[in-house]
């Protein structure tokens, strides 16, 4: 079956601007994550959503950074004022429930470049 | 809070060497343990997973077992193949307060002919 989608697969944008990226996550699955990685870093945590509600936000670095899962599936990541320091891979993965032991399978993620 | 530290790399290794790639974690009770892998121009895979301690995750060859007592989650290989090169993330889910994983920074194994 399809595997957890991201769009767009590279954003370059200007200092100040405002950006979405969008995840679709697998069918089915109630739970979804979004994660940064820098380079050579391990993907950090920002948000992640059991069905339409944000469960846990604890990761978003400040309020620049909002996400929303209107219909419990797809998701965007909204990031307003862009500072160069947001210049990341922004990952998504879902899960079938957001239990501990659950798999998260992770999209291909969406580069993304401030300049 | 909660932490893991993977062994420094990254890791050159001849085909058919034995691999180990060291992981810790810091963590109150019992969370499930994970390695994913990502291989060249491809997204996370999930390589193995342990949800208890002393369980053994074991995929492709590779295996890790969830030392409680060491707070370890060491992956290993008999006999690396060049496909086996990529980057591997040790990483835990908590057994409370929802399933966020934490990742450890990555290991970069390079397997060479």
């Amino acid at each position: 079956g399809a595997g957890v989608s991201q769009t767009p697969s590279n954003k370059v944008t200007e200092k100040g601007k405002y950006v979405e990226l969008r995840c679709d996550p697998i069918s089915g699955h109630t739970a979804l994550y979004w994660y940064r990685q820098s380079l050579g870093q391990g993907p950090e945590f920002l948000i992640y959503f059991q069905g339409t509600g944000a469960a846990d936000d604890s990761g978003l670095p400040n309020d620049r950074f909002f996400a929303v899962r209107p219909e419990g599936s797809v998701s965007t990541l909204k990031i307003q004022r862009t500072e160069r320091g947001d210049s990341a891979v922004y990952l998504c993965a879902s899960s079938l429930m957001a239990l501990g032991a659950d798999t998260q399978y992770f999209g291909p993620g969406t580069r993304l470049t401030v300049l | 809070g909660n932490s893991v530290t993977q062994m420094e790399g990254p890791v050159t290794l001849s085909e058919e060497a034995f691999l180990t790639i060291n992981c810790t974690y810091t963590a109150t009770g019992y969370p499930s343990l994970f390695w994913y892998v990502q291989y060249p121009g491809e997204g996370l895979q999930l390589l193995l997973k342990a949800t208890k301690a002393d369980d053994k995750g074991s995929n492709k060859g590779f295996e890790a077992t969830y030392r409680k007592e060491t707070t370890s989650f060491h992956l290993e290989k008999g006999s690396v193949q060049v496909s086996d090169s990529a980057v591997y993330f040790c990483a835990l889910s908590p057994e409370t307060s929802g399933s966020r994983l934490t990742f450890g920074e990555g290991t970069q194994l390079t397997v060479n002919p």
